[in-house]
């Protein structure tokens, strides 16, 4: 049980273009979604918390418009990283977490490269 | 604020041999814990979790961790390493109450040795 899956698993794409990353619980209904950022041999970054119906909070330093989250159902939450550039280049990677646990459950991330 | 210090950057440790990774955090009451592992290019596997009860906590592939309130630590411990143990391993400590957000240490790299 619990398990969180994310697609992509890898993009690629131009700089100035938009992508967006689906992160979706499998056999549970996520009330709280996470998204982070980890760059190579670093720690995890929290980007921003999103809960089911309500907009998300980011944390600070992170571009609201840049980086859009959606979390319209329970079960799938979406990341787009809009007018990607180079240095948005990362792995990013979402968890989620369900109404009676303080356990979140991480998916196995996407590796997006901008050129 | 919370955080979380993993004093140790990289480990190496011959197959079969103990392992002890620490871990210290900052927090102003009991705090929610963790232990996660991370293959290259995956995302994060729980090991263990403490949130209150018994501090010794036994988790998957082996692994325990102690919970020592005196020592704001909970390092995690295996009796025996595999060489498929080698690894990124991060502690991390969560807020009570707090919508589950989770600050996460800077991570161990586990080396084995065969």
């Amino acid at each position: 049980g619990a398990v969180v899956s994310q697609h992509p698993s890898w993009v690629i794409c131009k700089s100035g273009t938009s992508v967006k990353i689906e992160c979706r619980s499998l056999d549970f209904q996520a009330t709280t979604m996470f998204w982070y950022r980890q760059f190579p041999k670093q720690s995890l970054m929290l980007m921003a918390t999103s809960n089911e119906g309500s907009k998300a909070t980011y944390e600070q330093g992170v571009e609201k418009d840049k980086f859009l989250i959606n979390h319209a159902s329970l079960t799938l939450s979406t990341l787009t990283v809009t007018s990607a550039h180079p240095e948005d280049s990362s792995f990013y990677i979402c968890s989620a977490r369900g109404q009676s646990t303080d356990t979140q459950y991480f998916g196995p991330g996407t590796r997006l490269t901008v050129l | 604020a919370q955080s979380v210090t993993q004093p140790d950057i990289h480990i190496t440790v011959s197959e079969g041999a103990s392992l002890e990774l620490r871990c210290n955090y900052s927090y102003g009451a009991t705090p929610y814990l963790f232990w996660y592992v991370q293959s290259p290019g995956q995302g994060l596997q729980l090991l263990l979790k403490y949130f209150s009860g018994d501090t010794l906590v036994q988790g998957i592939k082996g692994f325990e961790a102690e919970f020592k309130r005196s020592q704001s630590s909970f390092n995690l411990r295996k009796p025996s390493v595999h060489w498929s143990d080698a690894a990124e391993y991060f502690c991390a400590v969560g807020a009570r109450g707090n919508a589950g957000k989770s600050t996460f240490g800077d991570g161990t790299t586990l080396t084995v040795k065969p």
